[in-house]
């Protein structure tokens, strides 16, 4: 059963910093894995996509890698803004269906 | 906006009421999904449909009944539910499987 760990559970940063989010997976036999962010009581928004047989890809400020051997992917936001203040999702994919496995995420809070 | 669509917003109902959650997606896609979102616990995969047809059905009470008459459109029945089926319920589509998946805004429901 594949479980999802993302840490740190919660971040608070100033306006402007360049910050990294981590997420590590226990089953590495994964077809993709997506980064998504969530704004309170709303659904989610897909960030990235990152299929099993790339390293990174990157949107704008976001960059996402993924080591699929050691179970492990990280979010790069550079030059952080309050607007990004939302708690981000990790959730690798596996399976004939494509069953994404999510983690608690991270709760990022950036200030002025 | 998404694309993806979810009525009612909010949803109150006794353990005896019988309603359907509506979800309807505008991008053409092939495959949809129905999460269920606890405080404090991660998002979970309940259903989900590919052509129409139910191609994952991740241990779920049989309480929660889905119904997917087309491609567009998706149904979560509910009946005889608990008070700890209360939760955020997010509907999801991609155009296959393993692609990037979209979110709706979500379902708040309330089970008193």
């Amino acid at each position: 059963k594949q479980e999802v760990t993302q840490i740190p559970a919660a971040l608070s940063v100033p306006e402007g910093e360049n910050l990294v989010l981590n997420c590590s997976f226990t089953d590495s036999a994964i077809y993709n894995l997506q980064w998504f962010r969530q704004d309170p009581g709303k659904g989610l928004t897909s960030l990235l996509l990152i299929q099993s047989s790339q390293r990174e890809q990157t949107s704008g400020r976001l960059n996402a890698s993924l080591d699929k051997s050691s179970g492990r992917s990280t979010l790069y936001i550079a030059a952080s803004q309050p607007g990004d203040s939302a708690t981000y999702l990790c959730a690798p994919g596996t399976g004939t269906a494509s069953k994404l496995t999510f983690g608690t995420g991270t709760r990022l809070q950036v200030t002025l | 906006e998404t694309g993806v669509t979810q009525t009612p917003r909010h949803l109150v109902m006794g353990m005896t009421n019988k309603k359907s959650l509506k979800c309807e997606q505008h991008l053409g896609h092939n495959a949809m999904y129905w999460y269920k979102q606890s405080a404090k616990k991660p998002l979970e995969l309940m259903f989900v449909y590919s052509l129409e047809e139910r191609v994952e059905n991740n241990s779920v009470p049989s309480r929660f009944s889905p119904e997917c008459p087309n491609s567009s459109h998706l149904f979560l029945h509910l009946h005889t539910l608990q008070p700890e089926d209360s939760a955020l319920y997010l509907c999801a589509s991609s155009r296959d499987r393993a692609e990037t998946q979209y979110f709706g805004p979500g379902t708040r429901l309330l089970v008193l």
